[in-house]
């Protein structure tokens, strides 16, 4: 099956800890996504990706860090410069076209809890 | 992005359709609308999207007032499953459609059984 896969589901962290979310797709996507989530909020994104080794900050990019070796995965650090990093995090997906209209695949996200 | 204004929850029985509002009165020419929804502890979902023309798809239609400043998703008939927050978005057709969407609060959707 296509999808977007994000692991793990639940992580914990010690406060001070730098961490990684894995996000995998095999759509065959240029584009890649990274977003946050507050409860009761909407998405904000932090960064995206158009193409192998390039990409670009969100709105809310400070605290953390991404990169883009391949296609196919596009991992998110989050430091310890974030100063709230305790979110759920989405991973999502595009085609890139010539239009605005590219639906975005989102994975199953991360749920980060900073103790 | 021009902004959206959703309500905060709507409420309807199971079975029965269902309206959802969107006002976008900042719309601009070459904005698409979307809509995008997130069920419980899920990411979101692509639902339905429109420029002038009222769509149809095996989800939900959208219907999009004739000056574009307001549109409404409609579930025909509403289940269990259906119970999300539903986000209106506008994209600016220009964008390439390779940047990030611009998320809302949204309206979160309870269905009655």
């Amino acid at each position: 099956d296509g999808g977007i896969t994000q692991s793990p589901k639940y992580l914990f962290r010690k406060e001070g800890q730098n961490v990684t979310l894995s996000c995998e797709q095999n759509l065959n996507h240029d584009a890649m996504y990274w977003y946050r989530q507050d409860p009761g909020q909407g998405l904000r994104l932090i960064y995206y990706s158009q193409i192998v080794n390039d990409f670009q900050k969100g709105d809310i990019a400070e605290g953390y860090s991404v990169s883009r070796e391949k296609k196919e995965s596009f991992p998110l650090t989050v430091t310890s410069a974030q100063k709230n990093p305790t979110a759920f995090y989405l991973c999502a997906s595009s085609i890139v076209g010539t239009k605005s209209y590219n639906e975005q695949f989102f994975g199953p996200g991360t749920r980060l809890t900073v103790l | 992005d021009a902004k959206t204004t959703q309500p905060n929850s709507m409420e309807s029985n199971e079975e029965e359709p269902v309206h959802l509002p969107c006002n976008h009165s900042t719309i601009s020419g070459t904005d698409y609308i979307h809509w995008y929804r997130q069920l419980p502890s899920q990411g979101p979902e692509y639902v339905i999207h429109g420029l002038t023309s009222n769509v149809n798809n095996r989800m939900a239609s959208l219907a999009i007032a004739e000056d574009r400043k307001s549109s409404t998703l409609i579930l025909h008939r509403a289940t269990l499953r259906d119970a999300a927050v539903y986000y209106c978005i506008l994209r600016d057709e220009s964008g390439g459609g390779a940047d990030g969407l611009t998320f809302g609060k949204g309206t979160h959707l309870i269905i009655q059984p």
